[in-house]
C-alpha cells in the first residue's frame, strides 16, 4: 500500500561518489517500474523506466536494476552531482491497471 | 508534444473557503488524469483519477471532490476547506496501460 504518512529516509553521499537508491515492491504481478526525481517545490520528473522482461536498463549516468525474484528495484546514479539532490520515488504499475503505486521516497543529499 | 498545466502555483485560503484547482493537458486526447496530494516531506497520495469525461474515481474519503468537464481538463474542488487540506497538490496524466505519468508543476495550498 502507500506509505504516505512516513517521513522520508535520507541517503547522504559525497559529490563524485556513486549513489544507490533501493525500493521494494510487494506485488509479483507488477510489470512496469519507473523512477521519478522530485526537486523541492516541483512536480516529480521521469528519470528511467523498466519493464519486467528486463533486469537492467541504462540511461545517462543512471541505471535501473530489477530483481523479480526478491521484488527489488534499485536506481544507481554514477558520479553523483549536487544537482542530483532531490527526493526519488519508485513506482510500479500492476498488470492490467493504469494506476501507478508509488513507494515511500528517498531523499538524496549530496555534499561537497 | 504533450504538456500539462496546473494553476495556481501557490494559494493561501482561509478555513471554510471554497477551492478550485485546475489542470489541463495539451497535445493528447483521452488521457487518464490524476490528482495527488503530498504533505511536506511525505510521499504521494492518490486522491482521484479519471479515465474519461465525467468519470471520476475517488481513492480516499475526504473533503475534496473532482470533476472532468472536458477531455483534457481536470478540476479539484472543495466547498469548505479544512486546515488538514493544506499540502502540495499534483495533477498528472498518462496515455493508458503500461505508461508512466507526467506530472504538472504542482499547487502549494496553505489553509490558514
Amino acid at each position: 500500500g502507500e506509505s504516505v504518512g512516513l517521513h522520508l529516509p535520507t541517503l547522504s553521499v559525497q559529490e563524485g561518489d556513486n549513489s544507490i537508491i533501493n525500493c521494494a515492491y510487494s506485488n509479483s504481478a507488477s510489470d512496469y517500474f519507473i523512477w521519478y526525481k522530485q526537486e523541492s517545490g516541483k512536480g516529480p520528473q521521469f528519470i528511467i523506466d523498466i519493464r519486467s522482461n528486463m533486469d537492467k536498463r541504462q540511461g545517462q549516468r543512471v541505471t535501473v536494476l530489477l530483481n523479480k525474484t526478491v521484488k527489488h528495484l534499485s536506481l544507481q546514479i554514477a558520479a553523483t552531482q549536487p544537482g542530483d539532490s532531490a527526493v526519488y520515488f519508485c513506482a510500479e504499475s500492476r498488470h492490467n491497471t493504469d494506476k501507478l503505486i508509488f513507494g515511500t521516497g528517498t531523499r538524496l543529499q549530496v555534499f561537497p | 508534444s504533450q504538456t500539462i498545466h496546473q494553476w495556481p502555483a501557490t494559494l493561501v485560503q482561509p478555513v471554510g473557503s471554497p477551492l478550485s484547482l485546475e489542470c489541463t493537458v495539451e497535445g493528447t486526447s483521452n488521457p487518464n488524469l490524476y490528482w495527488y496530494r503530498q504533505a511536506a516531506g511525505r510521499g504521494l497520495q492518490l486522491l482521484f483519477y479519471s479515465v474519461g469525461i465525467g468519470q471520476i474515481s475517488s481513492e480516499v474519503p475526504q473533503n475534496l471532490s473532482a470533476s472532468r468537464p472536458q477531455d483534457r481538463q481536470f478540476i479539484l474542488s472543495s466547498k469548505k476547506l479544512l486546515l488538514s487540506d493544506s499540502g502540495f497538490y499534483l495533477c498528472a496524466w498518462n496515455g493508458g496501460l503500461g505508461y508512466g505519468y507526467t506530472f504538472g508543476s504542482g499547487t502549494r495550498l496553505t489553509v490558514v
